[in-house]
């Protein structure tokens, strides 16, 4: 089983349309909680940290779950920029450095 | 501010031959980390430096690939001799300190092809 699984998509969307990624992660233990955006061929950036207590920045909502080691990425009023591979990345370390274990990624793709 | 620098962005060679990859970090930034994604894999980690020492080296794959930083500063990373899976991106990532939260910066990578 993989430390961090998601769907691989494509998620084929039009603009404006709401769009919702998740990502499961199997130690339960893990510390921090992210998600990356990578373009195609570029390096991955982060977009946002997801806290226990949901997080929101702009049209990106992030939740986590720790329960059900559960992580989501709501994108509403989708824009054709958003078009990405959108990763899930854990840390599971204790020690506060910087180990990520990262998903292989959901690709989204919008459309006009 | 510059970013992290990767050098050579891509990479052709032959199976059996040696590459040397290299990563200049953000300046003043103590943490460096290699990652690698080979294809139709996930992104991975490779190992972490602290300064010029070796924190973690647990995602080495084996020991045909060498990673250094001394003086704490820029690092390189050999691979020798290279084999064709080793084929895949090649991340250097650094961070100013250690902490839950603290966020690090990816180079563009350095894109190697063994054929």
């Amino acid at each position: 089983r993989k430390e961090v699984e998601q769907d691989p998509g494509p998620f084929n969307v039009p603009e404006g349309a709401t769009v919702a990624f998740n990502c499961t992660y199997s130690n339960s233990a893990s510390q921090s909680f992210f998600w990356y955006r990578q373009d195609c061929r570029k390096e991955p950036k982060l977009l946002m940290s997801v806290y226990s207590s949901g997080n929101e920045d702009g049209r990106f909502t992030a939740q986590l779950n720790r329960a059900s080691q559960y992580i989501s990425l709501l994108i509403r009023d989708s824009k054709l920029s958003d078009s990405a591979t959108y990763l899930c990345v854990v840390n599971p370390s204790s020690g506060g450095y910087n180990k990520l274990i990262f998903g292989a990624g959901t690709r989204l793709a919008v459309h006009p | 501010e510059a970013g992290v620098t990767q050098f050579p962005s891509h990479s052709v060679i032959e199976k059996g031959q040696t590459v040397t990859l290299r990563c200049d970090p953000i300046s003043g930034h103590d943490n460096l980390y290699w990652y690698r994604r080979v294809m139709g894999k996930e992104i991975k980690f490779l190992l972490h430096f602290v300064k010029e020492s070796k924190q973690d080296e647990s995602g080495m794959p084996n020991n045909r690939f060498l990673a250094e930083r001394t003086g704490g500063t820029y690092s390189t990373l050999k691979v020798q001799p290279a084999e064709l899976e080793d084929s895949g991106v090649y991340f250097c990532a650094s961070s100013p300190e250690q902490g839950f939260g603290n966020t690090i910066y990816f180079g563009e990578g350095s894109w190697l092809t063994v054929v």
